[in-house]
């Protein structure tokens, strides 16, 4: 168990829907991450948040949002949903930048 | 642009033997620090081995060493006694130690198979 914690973990929609997954990293890390594992492209990063503010921007499509709140926790918003959204997103924190990410279970999407 | 490079899709070994995963990459930092990630079939992401860029000496933990040779940009990693609980794929994976972000990239991952 990394301490990192995502919900739901599993999400069955259809297409042009909208989701948020939700992400609570460890106790005491800043720092937040989202990935994307899909068959097609693999893992690859979406987008970074540091102690509430975006920091740095992957290839993160513009239908998808995300943000960190003040306690923390961040959610990222999938809106329009194609099937080829369909994927396992992952969350990571890490206590600080340049430190050890932990990643969360992961939140398997599958948009019908 | 980094990349990372799995050329080796799948691979099998018999139990108890050594079996060596390849990954190659590519960049022009100098600083960087590269990964081994194993996701079981829960997939969980578990992070195996780290390696400075700037050390010379190779990782080891455990039964998992790699071989680490930065001219080459290579870094492969060498798991010992296999085991079965070793089945996974696994990801080699690349992060910058001097750009403002610290995502990481990620190889395609090669799929480990553990024959009893």
């Amino acid at each position: 168990d990394s301490g990192v914690t995502q919900t739901p973990k599993h999400l069955i929609t259809a297409t042009g829907q909208r989701v948020t997954l939700r992400c609570s990293p460890r106790s005491g890390d800043l720092s937040v991450y989202w990935y994307q594992q899909s068959l097609d492209q693999g893992l690859q990063f979406l987008i970074q948040y540091y102690n509430g503010e975006e920091r740095a921007k992957g290839n993160i499509l513009e239908r998808f949002s995300a943000q960190q709140f003040p306690d923390l926790h961040s959610e990222l918003n999938l809106s329009s949903l194609e099937l080829g959204d369909s994927a396992l997103y992952f969350c990571a924190s890490s206590v600080g930048l340049q430190n050890e990410q932990f990643f969360g279970p992961g939140t398997r999407l599958t948009v019908l | 642009a980094q990349t990372v490079t799995q050329s080796q899709p799948e691979m099998s070994v018999q139990e108890a033997e050594t079996v060596t995963l390849s990954c190659t990459y590519d960049t022009s930092e100098s600083d960087y620090y590269l990964f081994w990630y194993k996701q079981p079939p829960s997939r969980q992401m578990i992070l195996v081995i780290r390696q400075e860029a700037y050390k010379q000496q190779n990782a080891t933990e455990n039964r998992f060493s790699v071989n680490f040779q930065k001219a080459a940009k290579s870094f492969s990693l060498k798991i010992s006694d296999s085991q079965l609980g070793d089945a996974a794929m696994y990801f080699c994976a690349y992060r910058s130690a001097m750009n403002r972000d610290d995502k990481i990239i990620f190889g395609k991952g090669t799929r480990l198979h553990i024959l009893p």
